[in-house]
């Protein structure tokens, strides 16, 4: 079945601890990104990637950071989370058509709680 | 910068009833993509339709259609004989070539909440 798979779901951490949230497509997708959701202000992307070794920002990506060492994965990892991190958390993956993503294919999102 | 609104926080209707859920872009590209996603109650994000800067043909797919005016810089999207399945979160979205002509950043807006009610 054709997947973008996130974890975990639901995740509760302190701030400053370290965490990385997963993200793996089936679909050998070039293109995948994240993004936060928080009421009143929709999806906001954090980081995209093109291909392999290709990321680039997106609208908000202070406090993140992410890789693409492989091309179906693509963490998110947060160094230092601060409470206004807490969101819900999606990511998603596209194949390229005329050089744009075609249609995203979204996780089932993680909803982090940072205290 | 690309910008995407939608004005309509909320929206709420009774069954049969259309409705037309508001979309207005602004970018400084002449190519570029809009698309609209539906957020149901469960959560996750369905894809709904992808249209480019150079195709203003108009949409249906069935009770769904999406009218695209590059004059007004809107792409809004009209639900016919609406069902209670149809309440969700909508979001429009936008996709632009940055400066660098080589990247590619989706912007969303902030989404209309349609209620549907029995």
């Amino acid at each position: 079945e054709a997947q973008v798979t996130q974890n975990p779901r639901y995740l509760i951490t302190v701030t400053g601890k370290k965490l990385t949230v997963t993200c793996s497509q089936n679909m050998n997708h070039e293109y995948m990104s994240w993004y936060r959701q928080d009421p009143g202000l929709g999806l906001r992307q954090i980081y995209y990637s093109m291909n392999v070794e290709v990321t680039d920002k997106g609208d908000v990506p202070e406090g993140y950071k992410v890789s693409r060492k492989e091309k179906r994965n693509f963490p998110l990892i947060l160094e230092s989370p601060s409470p206004n991190q807490t969101s819900l958390y999606f990511c998603a993956s596209s194949q390229i058509l005329q050089g744009m993503p075609e249609k995203l294919f979204f996780g089932s999102g993680t909803q982090l709680s940072v205290l | 910068a690309q910008k995407v609104t939608q004005a309509q926080t909320e929206i709420s209707v009774v069954e049969k009833e259309d409705v037309t859920l508001d979309c207005v872009y602004e970018t400084r590209d002449t190519t570029y993509y809009l698309f609209w996603y539906k957020q149901p109650p469960s959560g996750e994000l369905v894809f709904l339709i992808r249209r480019n800067s150079f195709d203003e043909q108009n949409e249906i797919s069935g009770r769904y259609s999406w009218n695209f005016q590059k004059s007004t810089s809107s792409f809004n999207f009209t639900i016919t004989a609406s069902q209670v399945v149809d309440s969700a979160v909508y979001f429009c979205a936008l996709s632009e070539a940055r400066s660098s002509g080589s990247a590619r950043q989706l912007t969303f807006g902030s989404g209309t909440q349609l209620t549907v009610l029995p």
